[in-house]
């Protein structure tokens, strides 16, 4: 069964810090998305990768095929960055999420 | 931006009653998803859609449920016979090649009672 295992499951920061979330997957995936699901419900895409790194202002995403992993980090955290991130493979079975508050 | 449109953004229905989400994909996109999400559990797939049939689906997604392309802009979910455990979150998705670069709908928050 193609398992997707984040962690942690929950995270608080301090405004400023550096965040990881990571992402681990049981059999082999050709791509994978990373989304953010806002306090709201909303959900949006932020990266969709297949391999090395990817960067979007403060999001970093990496990912490693033959070890079937990612991550996902965020630089110099703020308030606003607090949401559910979940990542998917591309066998379209989703991470049960990472739960980020970051604190003023 | 394009976006995905999904209406309504809450509806409430009896048990026994049947309902119609309704998603207006990313216009050139190809590829067509529903997915759910019960309250404090994570996101489900259910089913995608290509070329006007059902491309894959999950074990949640049986005959209770059903979806169309009704006309070349709108993309629906119906569900027959609602049951309280079908309360969740339904999002759709769309994308212009299959499993990349989703965009998703804001959701309908369906709530059987």
């Amino acid at each position: 069964k193609n398992e997707v295992e984040q962690s942690p499951q929950n995270l608080t920061a301090q405004e400023g810090e550096f965040i990881t979330i990571n992402c681990s997957y049981s059999v082999g995936i050709s791509a994978l998305h990373w989304l953010q699901q806002h306090p709201g419900g909303g959900i949006v895409s932020l990266f969709m990768l297949s391999s090395g790194k990817k960067k979007h202002g403060r999001l970093i995403a990496t990912i490693n095929i033959q070890e079937k992993h990612s991550s996902l980090h965020i630089t110099a955290s703020h308030p606003r960055d607090s949401a559910v991130y979940i990542c998917v493979g591309d066998k379209l079975i989703f991470g049960t999420g990472t739960r980020l508050q970051v604190f003023p | 931006e394009p976006e995905v449109t999904q209406t309504p953004s809450h509806q409430v229905t009896q048990m026994g009653q049947e309902v119609i989400l309704r998603c207006v994909p990313i216009s050139n996109h190809l590829y067509f998803y529903w997915y759910r999400q019960i309250l404090g559990q994570k996101v489900e797939f259910l089913v995608s859609f290509y070329n006007n049939e059902i491309s894959e689906k999950s074990e949640i997604f049986d005959d209770q449920f059903s979806v169309e392309r009704p006309d070349g802009s709108n993309f629906t979910l119906k569900i027959r016979s609602t049951k309280l455990e079908d309360s969740a979150m339904y999002f759709c998705a769309s994308s212009e090649v299959g499993s990349w670069g989703y965009t998703f709908g804001s959701g309908t928050r369906l709530t059987v009672v």
